[in-house]
């Protein structure tokens, strides 16, 4: 089992460039979510999928939009990147209980 | 909205010295989880507390979740270089959204 997987690992955009984050897992979780990690501000929701066909809001949903496409994949778009969008991107799922988190994506935006 | 708070945010410890970090919820939570992340890598998930005064131990760690469960502590005994990186508590009002505090980095000196 992969666990949780998210591709790209590091990408650069310009401003106002878009960019789709992808995401999968394959433990056959419910639940799926997408956080930003800034330094010193922690983890931060920034959308979640409760169960395939359902999205919604996390804490900063600003500036992006998400796509639950199955069971599986769970999708992260900027649709015109800002720099204040510079950050590592994790994607999680889970069951119940903990989440379990796949590698991260580290964004910068100039 | 609801805020977890996390001290201390930073802690360097000599190996085989104690450690505790305190996470204080503003408001009541349904469960907490704690989760451990090294330098460069992701959160991993740790263990979930669910019971008002719940106490769990993992070998050398011991984790608490308040009476009025709205706190929790994490303590690591004897600490190894190991122990080394950031301790996040995030706490889970019942909704599936997490809020994670801020974290506690540990450095571990042999």
């Amino acid at each position: 089992n992969a666990g949780v997987t998210q591709t790209p690992k590091f990408q650069v955009l310009k401003t106002g460039q878009s960019m789709t984050l992808q995401c999968a897992q394959d433990m056959n979780h419910n639940s799926m979510y997408w956080y930003r990690q800034d330094p010193g501000m922690g983890l931060r929701l920034i959308y979640y999928s409760a169960s395939e066909g359902t999205t919604d809001k996390g804490e900063v949903p600003n500036g992006y939009n998400v796509s639950r496409l199955n069971k599986r994949e769970f999708s992260l778009r900027l649709e015109s990147a800002a720099p204040s969008q510079t950050s590592v991107y994790f994607c999680a799922s889970s069951l119940a209980g903990g989440q379990y988190f796949g590698p991260g994506t580290r964004l910068t935006v100039t | 909205g609801q805020q977890v708070m996390q001290i201390p945010q930073y802690q360097h410890v000599q190996e085989g010295e104690d450690f505790t970090t305190y996470c204080n919820s503003s408001t009541t939570l349904s469960n907490i989880q704690w989760y451990k992340q090294r330098p460069g890598g992701h959160p991993v998930f740790l263990i979930q507390l669910v019971k008002s005064g719940e106490v769990k131990k993992q070998k050398r760690l011991t984790f608490q979740f308040g009476e009025a469960k709205k706190n929790s502590s994490l303590h690591i005994t004897a600490t190894q270089t190991t122990d080394v990186g950031t301790y996040f508590c995030a706490g889970n009002t019942g909704f599936q959204k997490l809020v994670f505090g801020t974290g506690t980095r540990l450095l571990v000196s042999p």
